[in-house]
């Protein structure tokens, strides 16, 4: 199966500055690369996702860019804000496979 | 647009009990999966349901079951319920087999065994 780890597990980072959590994923198959925000109470919310034939997406704040070669991809969030403070999750998709592969988390905190 | 509903949002079983949870997929999809989410965990797939038929299983006993109704609805069934079984439930729908599809979560069920 699909191994994945996420680093690092948790993040503080002062309000405007940048946040980087990056996923490694065992399965070179692997072709669909989803990032998670997760907050207190709520399921898991799809905030950006990458196909393997792209190697970079961005959506305003947030980008994902994928490494197929290393096997790994990240997160990026730019200009963070108090609302971006959540758990993240990579959840990377084996081309074979039908379930999504989740990482541990990252916690991020945003301080004012 | 209704997205993923579950219900219902929280419950208390006792242990040897039996639990069933209910999801309503997003609307325009036909396909839906199962996760647990144990505390500070990642989710782990449990099974995903297709045309009303188990498609793909987790590692997870017999004790999981589910299905899938004609209106892509879904019931996940838990028996013989143990502690390690308290978690978050949760349901995420999705339009058709196979991979890149992008998949929707609902808020999922709060399931307490004492």
């Amino acid at each position: 199966g699909e191994n994945v780890e996420q680093h690092p597990s948790t993040l503080s980072v002062q309000e405007g500055d940048s946040a980087v959590i990056k996923c490694t994923y065992s399965d070179s198959a692997s072709n669909y690369f989803p990032w998670y925000k997760q907050e207190l109470g709520k399921g898991p919310q799809l905030i950006i996702d990458i196909r393997s034939n792209v190697g970079e997406k961005k959506d305003q704040r947030i980008a994902v860019t994928l490494n197929k070669t290393a096997k790994h991809f990240s997160l990026h969030i730019t200009e963070t804000q108090p609302e971006d403070s959540a758990v993240y999750f990579c959840a990377p998709r084996g081309s074979n496979d039908y379930k999504l592969s989740f990482g541990a988390g990252t916690t991020v905190t945003v301080r004012a | 647009d209704a997205g993923v509903t579950q219900s219902p949002t929280h419950l208390i079983k006792t242990r040897g009990q039996q639990v069933t949870l209910r999801c309503s997929p997003k609307s325009g999809h036909d396909t839906v999966s199962w996760y647990q989410q144990a505390l500070g965990q990642g989710p782990q797939f449990i099974f995903q349901y297709y045309e009303e038929e188990e498609r793909q299983r987790g590692n997870f006993p017999d004790r999981f079951s589910g299905h899938q109704f004609p209106n892509y609805s879904s019931e996940l069934n838990v028996n013989a319920l143990l502690l390690g079984d308290s978690a978050l439930y949760l349901c995420a729908s999705s339009l058709g087999l196979g991979g890149g599809t992008e998949a929707f979560f609902g808020q999922g069920t709060r399931l307490t065994v004492v």
